[in-house]
């Protein structure tokens, strides 16, 4: 079955650190990648999102991913945190097509102390 | 546009008794999409309809949820009976048209059920 891994579960970082989250996907066939963003009391939001062309994918509030093909991983980097982008980050795999499910992996809370 | 809106945002009932949650998708949009979000399971999808036709309701966890959608601007999803392990928070998402589109969420219905 498809699956989406999120390795880092909480993440603790102080301001101007920077951030890379990890995203790994099980399914081998042409795949559309995203992330999403769940600020503290907010409903989720698009970061960025691949579906082909130039891999290293660029989003909002600074925020990029880079999908790598053969290590099937769409990370997610950003230079230098800000308190506020403390939140819950998803990252979420769908196949091509429109017929895919949307899979998404269990989420990464990120912790920027100020 | 205002979003996806969703109603109630809260809503706490006893066991046994039926819980209808509203959703009222972004106006344009062909697709609509209910989640449902736990500690343990992360997000799930739910029920994925298409010009308000049910395409994937594989996630509907068994036959006391039932989700309608009678036209393009109103969707719900109904437990009956609720039980305990019911408690979660249910997002409804909508997006242009399928999988490929971006999905946008509403706010979110948070379940309690005693």
């Amino acid at each position: 079955a498809q699956s989406v891994s999120q390795h880092n579960h909480h993440v603790i970082l102080s301001e101007a650190a920077s951030l890379e989250l990890g995203c790994n996907y099980s399914y081998g066939g042409t795949v559309n990648l995203f992330w999403y963003v769940q600020y503290p009391g907010q409903h989720l939001q698009l970061l960025l999102k691949y579906f082909s062309g130039d891999p290293l994918v660029k989003g909002i509030k600074g925020f990029e991913a880079e999908f790598i093909k053969s290590k099937f991983s769409f990370n997610l980097r950003k230079p230098s945190v800000q308190w506020s982008d403390t939140a819950e980050y998803f990252c979420a795999v769908t196949r091509s097509g429109n017929t895919g499910k949307l899979i998404f992996g269990q989420g990464t809370t990120l912790q920027v102390k100020p | 546009d205002a979003g996806v809106i969703q109603s109630p945002r809260h809503e706490v009932t006893e066991m046994g008794q039926e819980v209808t949650l509203r959703c009222k998708p972004i106006s344009g949009h062909n697709s609509l999409f209910w989640y449902r979000q736990t500690m343990m399971r992360g997000l799930e999808l739910l029920i994925y309809f298409n010009n308000n036709v049910p395409i994937d309701d594989s996630g509907m966890p068994e036959d006391r949820f039932s989700a309608k959608m009678p036209n393009a601007s109103f969707s719900t999803l109904k437990i009956q009976p609720s039980e305990p392990r019911d408690s979660a928070v249910y997002f409804c998402a909508s997006a242009r048209q399928g999988w490929k589109d971006t999905q946008y969420f509403g706010p979110g219905t948070r379940l309690t059920v005693l």
